[in-house]
């Protein structure tokens, strides 16, 4: 069975900090790797998918890596301000399973401080 | 950008009632998911919402308790029947995009429900 984690659970850092977030996953056979963003008591905005036979992806401040043969992920987030405060969560899509059930981690919330 | 929709935002029920939340997205999809996301919790699959016949669950999750339909293939409705406190959740509705690369999902804004 496949299991997500992420690390820190919280992290509070400065505003201008660059900063990198964890995801760790036990299964290694997944299709492609999504990083989301939620706001509290909102939905999640999509912020970055990596396929399985890639090694990143860039989205503005975000960059997200992808080590399928350790399983991890990490999202780096540059220059953070404060609108980037939220909960961020990591899910993999698995690769043998028809559909597109994503396992999901815990999340790091996250706070930039002004 | 195509818009996903969920209908009620929020919503505080009496225990033993029960609620139908909407999930309405504005361009074709392939696939459409329930999740629901406990307090303080990550998100957990209820189900896939299949057109035209029964949805799939996910361990842990009955056709009595969350019954759900899928008439066409841009609208779900997902209910959550004989509610107690513990159902007290954010309920998600997500999708696959027809056309869309790698079954990258998407989300609603969510239904914020609160059990009495």
């Amino acid at each position: 069975k496949q299991e997500v984690t992420q690390i820190p659970a919280a992290l509070s850092v400065p505003e201008g900090e660059n900063l990198v977030l964890n995801c760790s996953f036990t299964d290694s056979a997944i299709y492609n790797l999504q990083w989301f963003r939620q706001d509290p008591g909102k939905g999640l905005t999509s912020l970055l998918l990596i396929q399985s036979s890639q090694r990143e992806q860039t989205s503005g401040r975000l960059n997200a890596s992808l080590d399928k043969s350790s399983g991890r992920s990490t999202l780096y987030i540059a220059a953070s301000q404060p609108g980037d405060s939220a909960t961020y969560l990591c899910a993999v899509r698995p690769r043998k399973t028809s559909g597109s059930r994503l396992t999901f981690g815990e999340g790091t919330q996250l706070t930039v401080n002004p | 950008s195509a818009v996903i929709s969920q209908k009620p935002s929020r919503d505080i029920c009496q225990r033993g009632t029960s609620l139908t939340i909407q999930c309405q997205v504005d361009s074709q999809v392939t696939m459409m998911f329930w999740y629901r996301q406990q307090p303080g919790q990550s998100l957990t699959l209820i189900a896939t919402a299949n057109q035209g016949s029964e949805a799939t669950y996910e361990s842990g999750f009955v056709i009595d308790k969350f019954p759900i339909s899928r008439p066409n293939l841009t609208f779900s409705t997902l209910t959550v029947s004989n509610m107690s406190p513990e159902d007290s959740s954010i309920y998600l509705c997500s999708v696959v995009f027809k056309g869309g690369s790698y079954n990258e999902q998407f989300f609603g804004p969510g239904t914020r429900l609160t059990v009495l």
